[in-house]
């Protein structure tokens, strides 16, 4: 069974400063997904990574893929206060004997960004 | 702008007592996902449909929940009886055909059974 470790899963930074969550997982997958939640609100899709070496930048967001680690990072560069919020990171993972693949979730890092 | 609707948005009912959940997937997306988010356990997936036929429901308490897609424009979430432990905040997500493609989650609804 898949499991999606993420680290660390709190985290408080200055305005202004870089960090980089990561987020690892246990069995071969080639498609990976960071969300992002606002306290009380629904997750938000951020980022889709498709293949090894993938890399996507929104604004001060970059998120990379390494299949062959089984890893992925989120790093923020230049934080701000906006970017408070829950990141979840999700692996594809084939599901028992369909061609179907199930989705499975981190346990979300917590991010505080403080003046 | 397409988006994923749930009803109710809010959910206050006493032990005991059965809870729908209503949640419309944006059009003509052909999976269906419901999860159950808690300060404990965090994001749980409880059942999983794919063309309206549930794949897996594995993560669901089969002695009191329930999930149904009676047609392509609605899937449902029944507990019954509900229990104080099933206060939490109920996710539907929909997403696109194309399996590797992001889900498009609904606003949740936050149920409270006292």
């Amino acid at each position: 069974e898949l499991k999606v470790e993420q680290n660390p899963l709190f985290l408080s930074m200055q305005e202004g400063k870089n960090y980089t969550i990561y987020c690892n997982y246990s069995t071969t997958s080639d498609r990976l997904y960071w969300y992002r939640q606002d306290p009380g609100k629904s997750l938000e899709s951020l980022f889709v990574l498709l293949s090894n070496g993938a890399v996507k930048q929104e604004g001060r967001l970059m998120a990379s893929l390494d299949t062959k680690a089984r890893l992925s990072t989120l790093h923020i560069t230049a934080a701000v206060h906006d970017l408070s919020a829950t990141y979840f990171c999700a692996v594809d993972h084939p599901f028992k004997w369909t061609s179907y693949d199930k989705v499975i979730f981190g346990p979300g890092t917590s991010l505080s960004v403080i003046p | 702008d397409a988006r994923v609707t749930q009803t109710p948005r809010h959910k206050v009912t006493e032990m005991g007592q059965e809870v729908t959940m209503r949640c419309q997937p944006i059009l003509g997306h052909n999976t269906v996902f419901w999860y159950r988010q808690t300060m404990m356990q965090g994001l749980e997936l409880l059942a999983y449909f794919r063309n309206r036929a549930p794949l897996d429901d594995s993560g669901m308490p089969k002695d009191r929940f329930s999930a149904e897609m009676p047609d392509a424009t609605l899937a449902t979430l029944k507990i019954q009886p509900s229990e104080p432990r099933d206060s939490a905040v109920y996710f539907c997500a929909s997403g696109p055909v194309t399996t590797g493609d992001e889900q498009y989650f609904g606003p949740g609804t936050r149920l409270t059974v006292t």
